[in-house]
């Protein structure tokens, strides 16, 4: 079983709309989370970081569920930036394990 | 320097050469992190260093892998008798303390 896993995807919205993705991770002694994005054939950078209470930043709201194992991410009013891969990450005594991504496509 | 810079940006190298790809972390960032990513995959680990601590080295996929760390910045990472399957995109991260992974972009290795 992988350490991280995504629905791939991908997931086609128009502008404005609403979008939620989920991850599951496997390790219970994962002990941070974050949510990265990976626009095509560059490097991912960091979103948000996921806290227990969930979080917002903007459009952007996370949440974390350790009971389930599940991280998610909303994404509320799209833009045609919002684009790209998102990846799920987790945090096990300081080695990151990665989510194969979800793609998401905002469409005019 | 501001970011994570990565050496070479591309590499296009024949089956069975050695290549050598270069991480230059942020400037005071004790744990550095390569990763290797394949069309369509997700980030691989390969190797953890954390300042002067043994490396982690779980994530190397063969003994023809390699990284070292010089006076805790620079990170070389060495592919011997390269092999179509290392073909992927390599990237180095750099963190202090618990947030924020810098990512570097990358170096995209050919091996043909």
């Amino acid at each position: 079983r992988k350490e991280v896993e995504q629905d791939p995807g991908p997931f086609n919205v128009p502008e404005g709309a609403t979008v939620a993705f989920n991850c599951t991770y496997s390790n219970s002694a994962s002990q941070s989370f974050f949510w990265y994005r990976q626009d095509c054939r560059k490097e991912p950078k960091l979103l948000m970081s996921v806290y227990s209470s969930g979080n917002e930043d903007g459009r952007f709201t996370a949440q974390l569920n350790r009971a389930s194992q599940y991280i998610s991410l909303l994404i509320r009013d799209s833009k045609l930036s919002d684009s790209a891969t998102y990846l799920c990450v987790v945090n096990v005594d300081y080695k990151l394990s990665f989510g194969a991504g979800t793609t998401v496509t905002v469409r005019a | 320097g501001a970011g994570v810079s990565q050496s070479p940006s591309n590499k296009v190298t024949e089956k069975g050469k050695d290549v050598e790809l270069r991480c230059d972390p942020i400037s005071g960032h004790t744990a550095l992190y390569w990763y290797r990513q394949s069309l369509g995959q997700g980030l691989e680990f390969l190797i953890y260093f954390q300042g002067n601590s043994a490396p982690d080295k779980s994530g190397l996929p063969s003994d023809r892998f390699s990284a070292e760390r010089t006076g805790g910045s620079v990170s070389t990472l060495t592919i011997q008798r390269t092999q179509q399957e290392d073909s992927a995109v390599y990237l180095c991260a750099s963190r202090e303390g618990d947030y924020g992974y810098t990512f570097g972009s990358g170096t995209r290795l050919t091996v043909v």
